[in-house]
């Protein structure tokens, strides 16, 4: 079955710099999602990324799709204490969404 | 329409204790999904309704747990004899369609005592 894996699972971040954060896929995807949750909340839809090589910015944050359609990451550059939470990627396969296991930012002022 | 509800928010039940959850869509969506997560772990998928079919169900899914959506409108989530194991975030969501964004309720907390 399709399964969708993140990595690194914990991302500790001086505030102002950059990091980024990836997403595999064991099978090719039609879409890829990417969720945020904040500490005690549910997982927010941030983007959707549709096309092999698709690249969209949101202000700070850069999502891209992979050529083959396996894999995603997310770049945040200037990181600040607002993108404090858990970055889930979540692929469209089969049908259904599957989530991987996240990636957590904690952010030292 | 204020977005995905479940209820109830949180729920403690004895060990054996039959439980059942509810979550109400987004009104017009026609896909439902049900999703447990633990604690550091993503969302687990349980099962997914498109209208009042459902689709899929996750192998992962015990012969305890059972999901109902008549009518495509809201959907229960029951688990009889639970487990300690069952202790977790429950979380429903609702989209409009096929390859839409997913929009989350607050979920229900189950603790298993």
């Amino acid at each position: 079955g399709q399964q969708v894996m993140q990595i690194p699972q914990y991302q500790h971040v001086q505030e102002g710099e950059d990091f980024t954060t990836y997403c595999n896929s064991s099978t090719t995807l039609s879409n890829i999602q990417w969720y945020k949750q904040r500490p005690g909340g549910h997982p927010v839809f941030l983007i959707q990324l549709v096309k092999s090589g698709e690249v969209k910015k949101q202000k700070r944050l850069t999502f891209q799709f992979g050529e083959a359609k396996k894999n995603s990451s997310l770049h945040i550059t200037a990181t600040q204490t607002t993108d404090v939470g858990t970055y889930f990627c979540a692929g469209h396969g089969d049908y259904k969404l599957s989530f991987g296991a996240g990636t957590t930012v904690t952010v030292r002022a | 329409d204020t977005g995905v509800s479940q209820d109830p928010r949180h729920k403690i039940t004895k060990r054996g204790q039959n439980v059942t959850f509810r979550c109400d869509p987004i009104s017009e969506h026609n896909r439902l999904y049900w999703y447990r997560q633990t604690l550091g772990q993503g969302p687990e998928f349980l099962t997914y309704f498109q209208n009042e079919a459902q689709l899929e169900k996750s192998r992962l899914l015990s012969d305890r747990f059972s999901a109902e959506r008549p009518k495509g409108s809201f959907s229960t989530l029951e688990i009889q004899r639970t487990e300690q194991g069952d202790s977790a975030m429950y979380l429903c969501a609702s989209s409009l369609g096929v390859a839409t964004e997913a929009f989350f309720g607050q979920g229900t907390r189950l603790t298993v005592v």
